[in-house]
């Protein structure tokens, strides 16, 4: 079955440009995460969504940052006005449900997002 | 201060060289453990969660342990597939979705 996508596979930019990034959950996965992955470090939360309820925001790093989820399905991620230490591999995960025994995280392939 | 900490930073065997990863943590309340595996250019792949001190769990030349501070990533007669990047994370009693996250062991088997 499908998987986790993401696109695009890589972006570069340049400095203070807006960039979108697009994830493609699971089918039926209600809950949505988005993760921040620099070099040499742990993977960083910065939102989470679980079906219609209030997103989870608190790992954004700045208000440049923000998401959305439509239609309980494909999220979005934008980043206003980039700078070089925005540049990161952004995942996205999904999985069947939050807690409890079942929570595993399914993975997309990320963006490598390049700030220049 | 929540946190999770793998060693080492990064591990060459030789293939069939047997040898453990380590996750140390410290959180408030420990809901479950995970490990991952990450290839080159891809997310991160689900292997195990564990959830109680003295849990084991088993899958090819994989096995994982949790005591009440850490967890061990065994690998058996590695082979040279088995290479990639393995990630610790855990959860905490008072949050069923957020994961604190290890920085990762790249292993790298040689044939």
């Amino acid at each position: 079955g499908a998987g986790v996508s993401q696109s695009p596979s890589n972006k570069v930019t340049e400095k203070g440009k807006d960039v979108e990034l697009r994830c493609d959950p699971i089918s039926g996965h209600t809950a949505l995460y988005w993760y921040r992955q620099s070099l040499g470090q742990g993977l960083e939360f910065l939102i989470y969504f679980q079906g219609n309820s209030a997103p989870d925001k608190s790992g954004l790093p700045s208000d440049r940052f923000s998401a959305e989820r439509t239609g309980g399905s494909v999220s979005t991620l934008t980043i206003q006005r980039t700078q070089q230490e925005d540049s990161a591999v952004y995942l996205c995960a999904s999985s069947q449900t939050s807690g409890g025994s079942n929570n595993e995280q399914f993975f997309g392939p990320g963006t490598r997002l390049t700030v220049l | 201060e929540d946190q999770v900490t793998q060693s080492p930073e990064a591990l060459r065997l030789q293939e069939g060289e047997s040898s453990s990863l380590n996750c140390s943590y410290t959180v408030s309340g420990l809901r479950g453990l995970f490990w991952y595996r990450q290839d080159p250019g891809k997310g991160p792949e689900f292997l195990f969660t564990l959830y109680s001190a003295g849990e084991e769990k088993e899958k090819e030349r994989l096995k994982a342990t949790l005591t009440k501070k850490e967890s061990f990533l065994h690998i058996t007669a590695p082979k040279p597939e088995d290479s990639a990047t393995y990630l610790c994370a855990v959860s905490r009693m008072d949050s069923n979705y957020q994961l604190i996250w290890g920085a990762g062991t790249k292993l790298i088997i040689k044939p």
